[in-house]
């Protein structure tokens, strides 16, 4: 079985600490993704990576930074939290198929910030 | 650009009622077109995809055509359950990385 796994099912942190969120897959996927989800807003794509090191601004980078020093983990960094960071956040990985392309996403860390 | 709009919810409907939730969308070129569902608690998972125009991509009793025509792609359940209760996103692709999500519809489903 296929598997997304997200470190943390939920977080609470204060304002401006540094948080992590540590995403990991199993399928030997390319690409990865982070994305924020918001009620009324749907995804919002955060960051992407597809390959190792690699990685590229997707709609709302502002305030948060990614790694990706191995091909199965990718790691969201926000760099001082604030409280408009409080979401739910959805890792996801696929392959680089081009058009057809499906996503497997982790269960998702819902962050509050307080 | 690119962009994906579904029906607002929350849809509530009895069980074994029919389902549809309307999905339509702007795209250059070609798009591939998805939808996924995410369970209380959980991540989303795919339901189902076409890839092409008339295409029709079907799953656990969902079904959705690719009307390139009229740029929709509408989910429809001919009798829906208790479990079925989720939210449900329309998506498209059209090459390289990027999928478009719409917000989301949620749909409650009544014993």
């Amino acid at each position: 079985d296929v598997k997304v796994t997200q470190s943390s099912r939920y977080l609470v942190k204060r304002t401006g600490e540094k948080v992590f969120l540590e995403c990991v897959q199993d399928m030997d996927h390319e690409n990865m993704f982070w994305y924020r989800q918001d009620p009324g807003l749907g995804l919002r794509l955060i960051y992407f990576s597809y390959d190792v090191k690699m990685k590229e601004k997707g709609d709302i980078p502002e305030g948060y930074s990614v790694s990706r020093e191995k091909k199965e983990r990718f790691s969201l960094i926000l760099e001082s939290a604030s409280t408009n960071q409080t979401s739910m956040y959805l890792c996801a990985s696929s392959r680089p198929e081009g058009q057809g392309l499906s996503a497997f996403f982790g269960q998702g860390t819902r962050l509050t910030v307080v | 650009g690119n962009s994906v709009t579904q029906m607002e919810g929350p849809v509530t409907l009895s069980e074994e009622a029919f389902l549809t939730i309307n999905c339509t969308y702007t795209a250059t070129g070609y798009p591939s077109l998805f939808w996924y569902v995410q369970y209380p608690g959980e991540g989303l998972q795919l339901l189902l995809k076409a890839t092409k125009a008339d295409d029709k991509g079907s799953n656990k009793g969902f079904e959705a055509t690719y009307r390139k025509e009229t740029t929709s792609f509408h989910l429809e359940k001919g009798s829906v359950q208790v479990s079925d209760s989720a939210v449900y996103f329309c998506a498209l692709h059209t090459g390289g990385f990027k999928t478009i999500f719409g917000a989301g519809t949620r749909l409650f489903v009544k014993a």
